[in-house]
């Protein structure tokens, strides 16, 4: 089965600073990747997926990832954070054959500091 | 357009009671996976529902079991309930056909067993 590391568990970080975030797969096939985020009292929402192509990856909110075959690795990134980013994000992979489910990390809680 | 829900949001029950948690899909979805998060933890598959049948399951005993109705909406039940089985409780959403199926989650149904 397939196990999805997410490092770093607790992120603390001042406005404008930059974030990323690490996310290692150990699937060696076809994998769909994602990144969710949850707002503090809100639902798992989608950030971001990557399914082919290119492998920078935009989402929502001036988010990106960057999807590294070589290093089964899918990044997450900021360039500036504001403080409604203060969230916890999951990495969540999806293989391609035969199998449905997703895969989470353990999450990074991110705390932005005004 | 209504997301998915769930109900109830909150739900306290005694070991060794049953409980039934409900989802109603994303209109347009017709996939139901569940999902069990610890505290601290990320989101664990349990299992999906496509075609009133269950297409997959995680590693959780027999004592979780669902259903899902032709109306695409879904049922997760718990039985003989043990203090570890306290958890929130996520439904996740998805188009099977779609290519690039992406899961989409509810609010979660927060379980407490004391």
């Amino acid at each position: 089965a397939q196990s999805v590391s997410q490092h770093n568990h607790h992120v603390i970080l001042s406005e404008a600073a930059s974030l990323e975030l690490g996310c290692n797969y150990s699937y060696g096939g076809t994998v769909n990747l994602f990144w969710y985020v949850q707002y503090p009292g809100q639902h798992l929402q989608l950030l971001l997926k990557y399914f082919s192509g290119d492998p920078l990856v935009k989402g929502i909110k001036g988010f990106e990832a960057e999807f590294i075959k070589s290093k089964f690795s899918f990044n997450l990134r900021k360039p500036s954070v504001q403080w409604s980013d203060t969230a916890e994000y999951f990495c969540a992979v999806k293989t391609y054959y035969g199998n449905n489910r997703l895969a989470f990390g353990k999450g990074n809680q991110v705390v932005v500091i005004p | 357009d209504a997301g998915v829900t769930q109900s109830p949001t909150h739900l306290i029950k005694t070991r060794g009671q049953q409980v039934t948690l409900r989802c109603s899909p994303k209109s347009g979805h017709d996939t139901v996976s569940w999902y069990q998060q610890a505290l601290g933890q990320g989101p664990q598959f349990i299992f999906q529902y496509y075609e009133e049948e269950e297409r997959q399951r995680g590693n959780f005993p027999d004592r979780f079991s669902g259903h899902q109705f032709p109306n695409y909406s879904s049922e997760l039940n718990v039985n003989a309930l043990l203090l570890g089985d306290s958890a929130l409780y996520l439904c996740a959403s998805s188009f099977v056909r779609d290519s690039q199926e992406t899961q989409y989650f509810g609010p979660g149904t927060r379980l407490l067993v004391l």
